[in-house]
């Protein structure tokens, strides 16, 4: 069935420094790609999207490109600070039973 | 978020026991779904309806079952619980389509003995 890898599964970086999260997925068909950000203790959220006719979308310090050819999506955070400490999920569409299907997961730590 | 709200928020339980988690939803959105949580898995869906009348199996239903007693309302129910059940458990809902933002609950701890 479709699936969504995800890597790292954990990720240390200076605060300051960027960050980057890779996911790859398996249904060609997928056009919807978001990311979810869980604090500890919270509830995941929304914090960017982007769908298959566009290549790549900011806002503010994060982004996240597609390359649909090799069928994988990135996050990208820029100028890391301690309040992106956090666990990230990326996530596919998947048109056979229009569901999402999720990543495993990126713990993002930040160092002071 | 508190449009989204799951009861109880915590909750241990022995092996065998019935146990009824409840969703209820302020947005007035029509699809709702469970997911569970477990570490390095990430989240995986239990199952999700778009309408009250329309109810459909996830990736891992084996062992739970759900209803859909109105389109504010969305129970999850494990008839005989294990101890491999023991997971965060949230309920989401979303607008209309699968390109929707889903809106998660603060989530329901569930230890099973």
């Amino acid at each position: 069935g479709e699936n969504v890898e995800q890597h790292p599964s954990t990720l240390s970086v200076q605060e300051g420094d960027s960050a980057v999260i890779k996911c790859t997925y398996s249904d060609s068909a997928s056009n919807y790609f978001p990311w979810y950000k869980q604090e500890l203790g919270k509830r995941p959220q929304l914090i960017i999207d982007i769908r298959s006719n566009v290549g790549e979308k900011k806002d503010q310090r994060i982004a996240v490109t597609l390359n649909k050819t090799a069928k994988h999506f990135s996050l990208h955070i820029t100028e890391t600070q301690p309040e992106d400490s956090a666990v990230y999920f990326c996530a596919a569409s998947t048109n056979s039973n229009y569901q999402l299907i999720w990543g495993a997961g990126t713990k993002l730590i930040i160092k002071p | 978020d508190a449009d989204v709200t799951q009861t109880p928020r915590n909750r241990i339980t022995k092996t065998g026991k019935r146990i009824m988690l409840e969703c209820s939803q302020t947005k007035g959105h029509d699809r709702m779904y469970w997911y569970r949580q477990d570490p390095g898995l990430g989240l995986r869906l239990i199952y999700y309806s778009f309408d009250v009348k329309d109810i459909n199996k996830g990736e891992i239903s084996d062992g739970y079952s759900v209803s859909r007693q109105a389109q504010a309302k969305f129970s999850l129910s494990l008839e005989s619980a294990i101890p491999n059940q023991t997971a965060l458990y949230f309920c989401a809902t979303s607008p209309q389509g699968i390109t929707d933002t889903q809106y998660f609950g603060p989530g329901t701890r569930l230890t099973v003995l």
